[in-house]
């Protein structure tokens, strides 16, 4: 079965502090993608990032980082120097070689002034 | 670019009533997804749709939710009669292309800006 666990289901933080999130994943297949999504209090959710299983390669965008790690199933999300409007939900999600996307519960970010 | 858009934001309804909402994918986008988010889970999939063609809708409570997409753009989803237990957001989504001819990023999803049912 697959299955996308997020332990953390409320993160504090003070602004300027780094946080990481973490996502663990189940899936049978070799050939599978892993997303990140933010949901802010307006309620959409916004696409981060996007990999491919075969891409163990860590990525960085500004203040955002992505670890993936195979050998753990993981796929941790890092905010450096966190501000307030990193204030969100955020899902990590699976993709597999079906149709279905796997959602985790979320992780609800608070970053304090 | 225009995103997903969705309608109504907001709806409230007495249990057994009906309700429709409906969607406008990102102009261009094959597939077109319907997701229930409950207050503190993930989205849900309920149907997936690839151009007007069903692909996947194992998680559509068939006995009260239905949904198309006659044309491949617009999408409704409907829910007739409403329960308590349907009081969700309702999350549209589209991407690109069938993921299997476009691998490369096609199946990310883009999501619009939901619509809060609340069934009473």
């Amino acid at each position: 079965a697959q299955k996308v666990t997020q332990a953390q289901t409320e993160i504090s933080v003070v602004e300027k502090e780094d946080v990481t999130l973490d996502c663990v994943y189940e899936t049978r297949d070799t050939t599978y993608y892993l997303f990140w999504y933010k949901q802010p209090p307006s309620g959409e959710l916004v696409f981060l990032i996007r990999r491919n299983s075969f891409d163990e390669q860590n990525e960085i965008s500004g203040r955002y980082s992505w670890n993936f790690q195979k050998s753990t199933s993981s796929f941790n999300f890092t905010i450096t120097a966190s501000q307030v409007v990193d204030s969100a939900v955020y899902f990590c999600a699976l993709r597999h070689t079906g149709n279905q996307f796997y959602f985790g519960t979320g992780t609800s970010l608070t970053v304090i002034p | 670019e225009a995103g997903v858009a969705q309608s109504p934001r907001y709806k409230i309804i007495e249990k057994r009533q009906s309700v429709a909402f409906w969607c406008n994918p990102i102009s261009g986008h094959a597939t077109l997804y319907w997701y229930q988010q409950i207050l503190g889970q993930g989205p849900k999939l309920l149907i997936q749709f690839q151009n007007n063609g069903v692909v996947d809708d194992s998680q559509l409570p068939k006995d009260r939710f239905s949904a198309e997409r006659l044309k491949g753009v617009d999408s409704t989803l409907k829910i007739q009669p409403a329960k308590l237990e349907d009081s969700a957001v309702y999350l549209c989504a589209s991407s690109l292309w069938p993921w299997k001819k476009q691998p490369s990023g096609g199946d990310t999803q883009y999501f619009g800006p939901g619509t809060r049912l609340t069934v009473l």
